[in-house]
């Protein structure tokens, strides 16, 4: 069981460049989550998805696109890379809370992490 | 606005010691609230969860936090540090969907915890 998988795993872009992020989880999860981390700030929410189709803002989701085509898959975009870009990125999924089941794995699950240099 | 506090950036304590690090939240409706755990290089590993029931939770490594919800606090706590426990340490909160939430998962922003022999 691979559990989350991100890809690729380093990247580096130069400003103005544009990739994409692949999140992959197998784990029939709904929600699934797009994090940066940087030094002193925590994780902070790019967008995230709580099912097929679906997508939503976080708190930091400016220069930042995503599609959840397919359940298990969760794309998160550049399409002008800039250096403030440059991050750890980390793909989380998870299931919903049932309130009337207690012991529901609602805990989140993470990839080990994009790092990011975008130059 | 659905948020998490972590007031200290970084927490030392000797070997041996109890161990405690702060987290307060803000979520509509009941709160659903995480700890997790980060070794350096490495993604998180979650350590426990507070979903409903009783207020003392227990997780992996002896680890446990205690849910306070007339203060909105979940802190992490251990009876006896040991050195390994050094690490990043993120407390998370996710609020009840269809109370003005929407699923979405909120961090804080860490708290380094330095564990000395």
């Amino acid at each position: 069981n691979a559990g989350v998988t991100q890809t690729p795993k380093f990247r580096v872009l130069k400003t103005g460049q544009s990739m994409t992020l692949l999140c992959a989880q197998d784990m029939n999860h709904e929600y699934m989550y797009w994090y940066r981390q940087d030094p002193g700030m925590g994780l902070r929410l790019i967008h995230y998805s709580v099912g097929e189709g679906t997508t939503a803002k976080g708190e930091v989701p400016d220069g930042y696109n995503v599609s959840r085509l397919k359940k298990q898959n969760f794309l998160l975009g550049l399409e002008s890379a800039a250096p403030s870009q440059t991050s750890v990125y980390f793909c989380a999924s998870s299931y919903p809370t049932i309130p009337t089941k207690k012991k529901l794995n609602t805990e989140a699950f993470f990839g080990q992490g994009t790092r990011l240099t975008v130059v | 606005a659905q948020s998490v506090a972590q007031p200290e950036d970084q927490v030392n304590v000797a070997e041996g010691n109890p161990l405690t690090v702060k987290c307060t939240y803000s979520v509509s409706g009941n709160p659903y609230l995480f700890w997790y755990v980060q070794y350096p290089n490495r993604g998180l590993q979650f350590l426990l969860k507070y979903i409903t029931g009783d207020n003392l939770v227990k997780g992996s490594y002896g680890f446990e936090a205690e849910f306070n919800k007339s203060q909105t606090s979940f802190h992490l706590k251990k009876p006896s540090a040991l050195v390994s426990d050094s690490a990043l340490y993120f407390c998370a909160v996710r609020g009840t969907f269809g109370s003005g939430n929407t699923g979405k998962l909120i961090f804080g922003q860490g708290t380094t915890l330095q564990v000395k022999p």
